[in-house]
């Protein structure tokens, strides 16, 4: 059983709808991150949070540490948001991945 | 700032034979690693290193040696390349292995061994 688990694997949406990905760990971790990776190009991270909520632009990133689960939204969705999004709890020296979710912008 | 400078991006090997994937970083992180991508799997940490000096297995270091001779670079060596290592390989940085701290990817290099 993977330490990290998202769902759903794969999202296709019309661009305007409003996005979620989830991502649930059973492993005590300091922080997670959320990651974007364009098709045939390097991850990027989008946001790092240990409690509450983050908003950049039209992501909004929360994290429930009792329930060990997060959520990243996409707000007003558009064909460029196309990419795989994985999540990944880091304990300090360990980083545990989610096997991420490739989410699909239709115009 | 260059962030996380990876190469080659793309590299075919014969199996048996060796070769080096260069990352380097400049951002003085302590923190750097190697992980393999593939298809349908999350991304798996290869070795990893916690300074100058220092490093450690990861979850799947068999056929990979690594060394870190100075902060800013990581190589990883591919002793003697099998069709197993076919692979996408990243390398990463961060700060401090003791605060959660933003994690920057290399661009990925993409490795055939046929």
């Amino acid at each position: 059983k993977n330490e990290v688990e998202q769902s759903p694997q794969n999202l296709t949406a019309q661009e305007g709808e409003f996005i979620t990905i989830n991502c649930s760990y059973s492993v005590g971790i300091s922080a997670l991150h959320w990651l974007q990776q364009h098709p045939g190009g390097g991850i990027v991270s989008l946001f790092m949070l240990s409690s509450g909520k983050k908003k950049h632009g039209r992501l909004i990133a929360t994290i429930n540490i009792q329930e060990k689960h997060s959520s990243l939204h996409i707000t007003a969705s558009h064909p460029r948001d196309s990419a795989v999004y994985i999540c990944a709890g880091t304990t300090g020296n360990q980083f545990y991945f989610g096997t991420g979710t490739s989410l699909t912008v239709i115009p | 700032n260059a962030g996380v400078t990876q190469t080659p991006k793309f590299q075919v090997l014969k199996t048996g034979q060796s070769m080096t994937l260069q990352c380097a970083q400049d951002m003085n992180h302590e923190y750097m690693s190697w992980y393999r991508q593939d298809p349908g799997m999350g991304l798996r940490l290869i070795h990893y290193s916690v300074g100058a000096g220092i490093t450690d297995q990861g979850e799947v270091p068999n056929g990979y040696n690594v060394s870190r001779s100075t902060t800013e670079d990581f190589p990883l060596r591919l002793l003697s390349a099998a069709p197993s290592q076919t692979s996408v390989y990243f390398c990463a940085s961060s700060y401090s292995r003791f605060r959660g701290n933003t994690i920057y990817f290399g661009e990925g290099s993409w490795l055939t061994v046929v």
